[in-house]
This record gives structure tokens, C-alpha cells and sequence, in this order.
């Protein structure tokens, strides 16, 4: 799978908007690019993912750029829960098992 | 739905003690895999499953062993425990793998070898 990059951490406000970054340059034709987050003390939990469409869930919103080389988490009203680890990963659609590659992710605090 | 359970929550083990991780899951998913998370790091995968009787290889698969004798469990083995295993281990599940399918993750166990 391809490499991501991440800023290493985030500050926001509650209640105010957060968007998280991620650079992707090298992102194939069939791969998907997958949101997790890891809230302390807990294993990680899926968030979103996308193709080449922007999609909208429950709980964030992502966003691809046109050439899909980067993308952008939205969180639309953060909240203290949000404070957690996220990871932007890449998934090849031809990738059965192997290398579901986490790096260090951004790190969100979120202020009251 | 339980969905991915972890046994146990916590374990401290001497260097060359040999211990099972057990992880269960309820979604008659096909993919299962275990990771290691070490402080301040990302997850790498240790081991993984396709299907009931078949295990391959991860990132970092040495000092480990797997089974997958029934399909909705995964165990991880210790043979010789070392402090360099001491760490936060993960097991998730996937309907596939690849592509669109997320994985569904355990609640971790947190072991420590002295």
C-alpha cells in the first residue's frame, strides 16, 4: 500500500469545525483511502473512506482533491470525545490481508 | 453483537514464559488479524488470517505464532516471552479484505513481560 503523511498533531475548540490533512502522493488507481481513529486506551475504530468522491457518514465528512494525491477529514462540530489519535490510510482494492498500514496518525485535542 | 472480544484484558509474564492471546469474533467475518501497538507508535501487523485453517505472515511475525482452527477465533502464541513483546496487541476482523472493507477492532490487551 502506499504511504501517507500526517501532520503529527491538531488543536481545536469545541463546537468549531476540524479538518485533518493528509498527503497521499503516491496513491494508486484502486486504492482506497480509509479514516480510523483511536481513542485513548481503546483499539481504533472505523471513521470513513472514500474513492474518489467525496462521502458524508454519521460522523465526519472526507474529502478528496480532484488528483486524489491528498484528502481532508472534516469533523464538523467537534466535541471532548473527538479528542483521539486519527490515521489516514491507504487500502489497495487488490490487497487481501496484508499491510493494512498505520503510522503514527495526528494527534486531536480538542479545548472546551 | 459482541462484535471483536479480547481475552485477556492485561497479563504480566516473565522473560521465556509462554502465554495464548485469544480473540473472538461474532460477525462471521473471514479476515482476522492480530497487531502490536508500542508506545507513541502506529499499529504493525503481527499476523493474519484469510479463512479458517489458513494464517500468513505480517510486518513483524517473529516470536509469534497463530491458529485458526475455527473461524471465528484467532489466537495469538508467545512460545518465550521476551521485553521486547511488551506491548498493546490488537485483533480486528474483516468481511474481506482490500479495497472498501473496514476492519472491526478488539478492545486490546495490555501485556507486559518482565
Amino acid at each position: 500500500d502506499a504511504k501517507t503523511t500526517q501532520p503529527n498533531s491538531m488543536e481545536s475548540n469545541e463546537e468549531e469545525p476540524v479538518h485533518l490533512p493528509c498527503n497521499h502522493s503516491t496513491i494508486s488507481g484502486t486504492d482506497y483511502i480509509h479514516w480510523y481513529r483511536q481513542l485513548p486506551s481503546q483499539g481504533p475504530e472505523y471513521v470513513i473512506h472514500g474513492l474518489t468522491s467525496n462521502v458524508n457518514n454519521r460522523m465526519a465528512s472526507l474529502a478528496i482533491a480532484e488528483d486524489r494525491k491528498s484528502s481532508t477529514l472534516i469533523l464538523h462540530r467537534a466535541t471532548l470525545r473527538d479528542a483521539a489519535v486519527y490515521y489516514c490510510i491507504l487500502r489497495d482494492v487488490d490487497n487481501y490481508g496484508q499491510n493494512f498500514v498505520f503510522g503514527p496518525g495526528t494527534r486531536l485535542s480538542v479545548l472546551p | 453483537n459482541a462484535g471483536v472480544t479480547q481475552t485477556p484484558k492485561f497479563r504480566v509474564l516473565k522473560t521465556g514464559q509462554s502465554m495464548t492471546l485469544l480473540c473472538a469474533q461474532d460477525m462471521n467475518h473471514e479476515y482476522m488479524y492480530w497487531y502490536r501497538q508500542d508506545p507513541g507508535m502506529g499499529l504493525r501487523l503481527i499476523h493474519y488470517s484469510v479463512g479458517e485453517g489458513t494464517t500468513a505472515k505480517g510486518e513483524v511475525p517473529d516470536g509469534y505464532n497463530v491458529s485458526r482452527l475455527k473461524k471465528q477465533n484467532f489466537l495469538l502464541g508467545l512460545e518465550s516471552a521476551a521485553p521486547s513483546q511488551t506491548s498493546v496487541y490488537f485483533c480486528a476482523s474483516s468481511v474481506l479484505a482490500g479495497g472498501p472493507y473496514e476492519q472491526f477492532f478488539g478492545p486490546g490487551t495490555r501485556l507486559t513481560v518482565l
